[in-house]
């Protein structure tokens, strides 16, 4: 069975901070993982990463993948209490169309 | 272009009664998913559809749930006989044929069932 697994559950920083959230998976015939924010309402896309070691950068935030090591994590830089929500990791299953995700990072940015 | 539409927003039911909710995907996409979130949790995979047909339906409880994309009309999620664990969030995403393979989706703003 798929398995994603994210890191940390919750995390509470100050505005300025930089945070690093983590995802780790276990899948069969791994094609993409994706990263979506979630505030309160419909997760939204962020990130798709299919290549180890390529960043992906939007703003301050970046992901890159690690396919050896099986991990993925999503930085971001200067944050702002506008960041926060939930961070949900995600990789989809390609015989099916369907998505494994993580049960997300929520972070918390204080003025 | 509409994003995916979702209906009703908030549902209260008592415990027996059926909840049916709605989604409409975005225009020119041929793919609706179904999942549910706990509180507190992720989102859980239930349902992947396409037009008149159920691809997989492993996600989904066997009894009292049963969904559909006919033809014409948005998908239904239909909950029968619910039951207080039922009271959650159910999001619809759709997709286009093209990114089957990479997996984006574009979610509705979901559907907050209650069960009294």
């Amino acid at each position: 069975e798929d398995k994603v697994v994210q890191s940390p559950l919750s995390l509470v920083v100050h505005e300025g901070d930089t945070v690093t959230l983590n995802c780790s998976y276990e899948v069969t015939n791994f094609r993409s993982l994706l990263w979506y924010k979630q505030e309160k309402k419909a997760p939204t896309f962020l990130f798709m990463l299919t290549s180890s070691g390529i960043e992906k950068k939007s703003g301050r935030l970046s992901s890159i993948l690690d396919k050896k090591e099986l991990f993925s994590i999503l930085n971001i830089t200067a944050t702002q209490t506008g960041d926060s929500a939930v961070y949900l990791c995600a990789v989809p299953n390609t015989n099916a169309g369907k998505s494994t995700f993580g049960d997300g990072t929520t972070l918390t940015v204080k003025p | 272009n509409a994003g995916v539409m979702q209906n009703p927003r908030h549902l209260v039911r008592r415990r027996g009664q059926e909840a049916r909710l709605r989604c409409s995907p975005m225009k020119g996409h041929s793919h609706v998913y179904w999942y549910r979130q706990l509180p507190e949790e992720g989102l859980k995979f239930m349902v992947y559809l396409q037009k008149e047909n159920i691809i997989d339906e492993s996600g989904m409880p066997k009894e009292r749930f049963s969904a559909e994309f006919p033809k014409e009309g948005p998908s239904i999620l239909r909950i029968q006989q619910v039951v207080r664990g039922d009271s959650a969030a159910y999001f619809c995403a759709s997709s286009p044929p093209t990114n089957r393979g990479t997996g984006e989706l574009f979610f509705g703003e979901g559907s907050r069932l209650t069960v009294l």
